[in-house]
Order: structure tokens, then sequence, then C-alpha cells
């Protein structure tokens, strides 16, 4: 069985300040873990992803996350947002069941970036 | 340029009516998903396919239906079974030994009035 949290619906910041969406895993097998970023009215984009290889990810625009197996987490950072950023972001976890890896999502977290 | 397309990318109908949404892929994957999002909810797998002629349920199957004929297509069928219709519908895929990374299509969204 897998799950994700994405603590807060909404996170709110000014533009040039951090960013942090954060996600927590449950996972019964060794999980991957990735960020989707999705504009309004679109489809989702993969920011990065989790493999098992180094736990400090890089991902597209300027966004990272860190794989910390002890606290089951997968937080996605910026150093300094811009007004683009503004988006829905998504945690998803896989695993593999049966042969098979089939991701869960999170509930999103809208960011919301003011000038 | 490989992609997914969805179509149409809006769509209104009855109750009671029938309304298939299409998904095609030019990526040569062999695995394409079916997902539900509502505002809040994230997303919620429908129906997956991991080989053509093959499929199984999601978590939220009732009221849905697909076929997988074709490699490239994946067709999403939603019934007047399905009680809250309204939504936005994403389809995706991914490659064969994906560990879970999808490529999504635009996405369809369907209003019934």
């Amino acid at each position: 069985a897998q799950s994700v949290t994405q603590l807060g619906s909404h996170v709110s910041v000014s533009e040039g300040a951090l960013v942090l969406l954060r996600c927590n895993y449950s996972s019964s097998v060794p999980p991957y873990l990735f960020w989707y970023v999705q504009y309004p009215n679109q489809g989702l984009q993969l920011l990065l992803k989790y493999t098992s290889a180094a736990t400090l990810v890089k991902g597209i625009n300027g966004f990272e996350a860190e794989f910390k197996k002890s606290e089951t987490s997968f937080h996605l950072t910026k150093p300094s947002a811009h007004m683009s950023d503004a988006a829905e972001y998504f945690c998803a976890v896989s695993g593999a069941s049966g042969g098979s890896y089939i991701p869960t999502f999170g509930r999103g977290t809208s960011l919301i970036v003011h000038p | 340029d490989g992609g997914i397309t969805q179509s149409p990318k809006y769509l209104f109908r009855k109750e009671g009516q029938n309304v298939t949404l299409s998904c095609e892929q030019n990526l040569n994957h062999d695995a394409m998903y079916w997902y539900r999002q509502d505002p809040g909810q994230g997303l919620r797998l429908i129906y997956y396919s991991q080989i053509v002629n093959d499929f199984q349920k999601g978590d939220i199957a009732e009221g849905y239906s697909v076929s997988r004929e074709k490699k490239e297509s994946f067709p999403l069928t939603v019934t007047s079974a399905q009680k809250n219709p309204t939504a936005f519908y994403l389809c995706a895929s991914s490659s064969r030994g994906s560990t879970g990374e999808l490529f999504f299509g635009e996405g369809s969204r369907l209003t019934v009035l």
C-alpha cells in the first residue's frame, strides 16, 4: 500500500522568497517519488524524480527536493520564487506491486506568488 | 513531436448521455492511464492498461469503461451510470520499465448539465 500527504492545500509566498512545499509518503516497498507541476487547464509536467540514486534531486526551473527516509518526506524547495512559479504542485509515490509501478498522487498544493 | 493528444478539450453533455473521451499517444509507450481530477482531491486512477487488449480497474472505475485495441489509443467512456461525471480528465502514458514516471496529455474538461 502507498499513499502521499501534501501538507497545506495553499502556500503563499512573496516573489523572491523561499518556496517550500511539503510531501510525506507511506510505502511498504522502496519508493520512487515524483513532483509534478500543473498550470491551469493543462496536464501535469514532471519537475523531478527520486529513483534511489542521490537523495538530493535537482529538477527543472530551479526546483529541488530531498529524500529523507527517516522522516518519510520528499519536500520540494526553490530558493527564490518567481511569478511564473504560481501553479498547482503534486507529489506522487510509486513502488513495485506485482511487477507494476502505478503512482499514487497527493491532493496537490496551490502555490501563490505575490509581487 | 511526440506526445499525448486528448480530445475534445471541453465537452458539454446532458445528464444520462454517454460520452467518449479520446486519448492518442505517439510515444510508443506500452502503458496508458486515465485519471480524474476534482478540486482539492488530487488525481484518482480510473483505469489503466499495460498492454493491448488488457486493462485493469483503478480506484474509481464505477461508471466508466475503456478499451485498448491499439497501442496508441486508450479511449474512456463516461457512462450514464457515473453519478457525478463533471470533472477534468487526464490521460497519461509510461514506457516499458518505467518506475512510475508518467507523461500527461492536456486534459479534457467534461461538464454535465
